[in-house]
């Protein structure tokens, strides 16, 4: 099945500067990639995500790349802010299969 | 998107018992899915609800100590059996929304064993 690696597990900027998570997938067949971030308490809620087809996607401070020749994809987070603070999850997607990456907790100083 | 009732929220459980956890969303879906999430861990997918048939259950878990109930496309029950201490987890709910493959997740329900 399907084996999603994340890094790294912990993060730590300082506000204003760029945060990066990285992921590597296993099966060539995955065509759904999502990011999730979960507050503490909370639940896992989508940020962003892209599929196969498209190589790069963007959201305002939030962009995700891909490249599928390599299986990985990264996440990457323009002028932190302390709200940004938590624990976030890749994915990778095989038809309604999804897998998670183990989180990378990020922390904001301000 | 979906909205998803999750509950209970949390409960404290003694060592033997069982616990059923509902899920309610506020539109038919397709797709139902239970996580579950060990503290400071990640999403572990436990088992896809399937609508009138046997859930289908991952690696790991089985029907026995997780028993789940589909009896149609806007509700669902996990039920976590004759509980130890390892069991205590966030169990959450999800569901596949309007999106393809996009997934929605409950509140979950955090479950202490003592």
């Amino acid at each position: 099945g399907e084996n999603v690696e994340q890094h790294p597990s912990t993060l730590s900027v300082q506000e204003g500067d760029s945060a990066v998570i990285k992921c590597t997938y296993s099966d060539s067949a995955s065509n759904y990639f999502p990011w999730y971030k979960q507050e503490l308490g909370k639940r896992p809620q989508l940020i962003i995500d892209i599929r196969s087809n498209v190589g790069e996607k963007k959201d305002q401070r939030i962009a995700v790349t891909l490249n599928k020749t390599a299986k990985h994809f990264s996440l990457h987070i323009t002028e932190t802010q302390p709200e940004d603070s938590a624990v976030y999850f890749c994915a990778a997607t095989v038809e309604n299969d999804m897998r998670f990456g183990a989180g990378t907790r990020l922390t904001v100083k301000p | 998107s979906a909205v998803i009732s999750q509950k209970p929220s949390r409960d404290i459980c003694q060592r033997g018992t069982s616990l059923t956890i509902q899920c309610q969303v506020d539109s038919q879906v397709t797709m139902m899915f239970w996580y579950r999430q060990q503290p400071g861990q990640s999403l572990t997918l436990i088992a896809t609800a399937n609508q009138g048939s046997e859930a289908t259950y991952e690696s790991g878990f089985v029907i026995d100590k997780f028993p789940i109930s589909r009896p149609n496309l806007t509700f669902s029950t996990l039920t976590v059996s004759n509980m130890s201490p390892e069991d205590s987890s966030i169990y959450l709910c999800s569901v596949q929304g309007t999106g393809a493959n996009v997934l929605t997740f409950g509140a979950g329900s955090r479950l202490t064993v003592l």
